[in-house]
């Protein structure tokens, strides 16, 4: 089956750190891969995706790339801000059906962070 | 741009009451997805529909049913409510990948709904 497994947190950062989540998956078939970050008391966004081996997601100075050798995801930031501190998610998606539109998205444990002044 | 929207934003129930959280996807969208999010956890998949029809089922209870509307629309009905219910309950919506119009797989999530079950 699939699975998504993610660096456990709590994370607490200094402003300006750099932010290493790890992340890595096991699929069937060839998944696209995303980040999700939900901040306190809101629903989930969209932070960036990757859809085939080498491709680098990035948005809000986040960056992800997408290694098929090492199964992996990892999301980096090199300098985090307070208002970063959030919940992030590492999820994949795989096509359920042949020809259908049934995207599953199965994410991981999700990580907290945290980014102190 | 239009996004999912999810109704109502907070609902609360007592014990063995009903809900119905209703969720209109994106236009053009064509597949609705379910899914339930406990306190501190991850989202876990409930249902989905697909042209109306459910196209997959996850960790659902049987207490819990949902459908899709004509106009794609979609509800999810509870009953006998729990206090384990109590979560944030996300609808999501996707379309339908062509061989014209690839699809990255990407689900557009709405804001949630949460339920309170005292």
């Amino acid at each position: 089956g699939n699975s998504v497994t993610q660096m456990e947190g709590p994370v607490t950062l200094s402003e300006e750190a750099f932010l290493t989540i790890n992340c890595t998956y096991t699929a069937t078939g060839y998944p696209s891969l995303f980040w999700y970050v939900q901040y306190p008391g809101e629903g989930l966004q969209l932070l960036l995706k990757a859809t085939k081996a080498d491709d680098k997601g990035s948005n809000k100075g986040f960056e992800a790339t997408y290694r098929k050798e090492t199964t992996s995801f990892h999301l980096e930031k090199g300098s985090v801000q307070v208002s970063d501190s959030a919940v992030y998610f590492c999820a994949l998606s795989v096509r359920e059906n042949s020809g259908g539109s049934n995207y599953k998205l199965t994410f991981g444990k999700g990580t907290l962070l945290t980014v102190n002044p | 741009a239009a996004g999912v929207i999810q109704s109502p934003r907070h609902l609360i129930k007592e014990k063995r009451e009903t809900a119905t959280l209703k969720c209109y996807p994106i236009p053009r969208h064509d597949t609705v997805y379910w899914y339930q999010q406990g306190p501190g956890q991850d989202p876990q998949f409930l249902i989905s529909f697909y042209e109306k029809m459910q196209s997959d089922k996850g960790s659902i209870p049987d207490r819990f049913s949902a459908q899709q509307f004509s106009d794609y629309h979609s509800e999810l009905n509870m009953s006998s409510l729990e206090l384990g219910d109590s979560a944030l309950y996300f609808c999501a919506s996707s379309l339908r990948a062509t061989t014209s119009k690839p699809n990255t797989g990407e689900l557009f999530f709405g804001e949630g709904s949460r339920l309170t079950v005292l």
